[in-house]
């Protein structure tokens, strides 16, 4: 079973704007990462964040995490037309790494 | 530094017929993983390799899937019989150690699988 779940869905927002997308887990976890997966290709890793940190930024994404509420953020900004792909949390706990399904984000020029 | 490779990036065939994929992981990776991808979903892990031992092979449905790691580098995973619900995408990732779990994993394009 998949433990990361993301929310929402899918997003459609113009260019420019921003992103959000939200994950929410049910177990301990020793971190979480953020992969983006462009249409017909593999992840990419964008960031990990540890259970001891409550957020991270590189370049335009910006990561939080709530251990008590057992959830992440993942926030684009200035979101661009190529950031159109879906965007998978990943919660890691022992050696396990497990992906949610989901938030596939549309970007329109 | 060249990525994960994988083969073949397409494959169909009918229910019954077998099936391997190939994965050569980023050089001195000592992890390596298979998961797969339904439409819509995430990535399922099948089996982790670490060197040539298996780390975790909980979900591999093992009557019909296999998957070997000879010499601790390329890999191989195979299904016999398919069915028509292992349609799917087979994604190939490796990691340099596995420290807990914290290892960035580095995906393959993956293999698109489709069973008639």
């Amino acid at each position: 079973s998949q433990q990361g779940e993301e929310d929402p869905q899918a997003l459609s927002i113009q260019e420019g704007e921003n992103a959000t997308m939200n994950c929410s887990y049910k177990t301990s976890i020793n971190n979480l990462q953020w992969y983006r997966q462009n249409s017909g290709r593999g992840l990419v890793h964008l960031i990990l964040i540890r259970s001891n940190e409550r957020e991270k930024h590189s370049g335009r994404l910006r990561v939080t995490l709530d251990t008590s509420k057992k959830s992440s953020s993942l926030l684009i900004t200035a979101s661009r037309a190529a950031d159109t792909a879906s965007y998978f949390c990943a919660t890691g706990g022992g050696f396990k790494t497990i992906f949610g399904a989901g938030t596939r984000l549309f970007v329109k020029a | 530094e060249a990525g994960v490779a994988q083969s073949p990036r397409y494959k169909i065939i009918e229910k019954r017929q077998s099936v391997a994929f190939w994965c050569n992981p980023i050089s001195g990776h000592a992890t390596l993983y298979w998961y797969q991808q339904i439409l819509g979903q995430g990535p399922k892990l099948l089996i982790q390799f670490q060197n040539n031992g298996v780390v975790d092979d909980s979900q591999l449905p093992k009557d019909r899937f296999s998957a070997e790691r000879l010499k601790g580098v390329d890999s191989t995973l195979k299904i016999q019989p398919a069915k028509l619900e292992d349609s799917a995408v087979y994604l190939c990732a490796s990691s340099l150690v596995p420290r807990g779990s914290t290892d960035t994993q580095y995906f393959g394009p993956g293999t698109r699988l489709t069973v008639l």
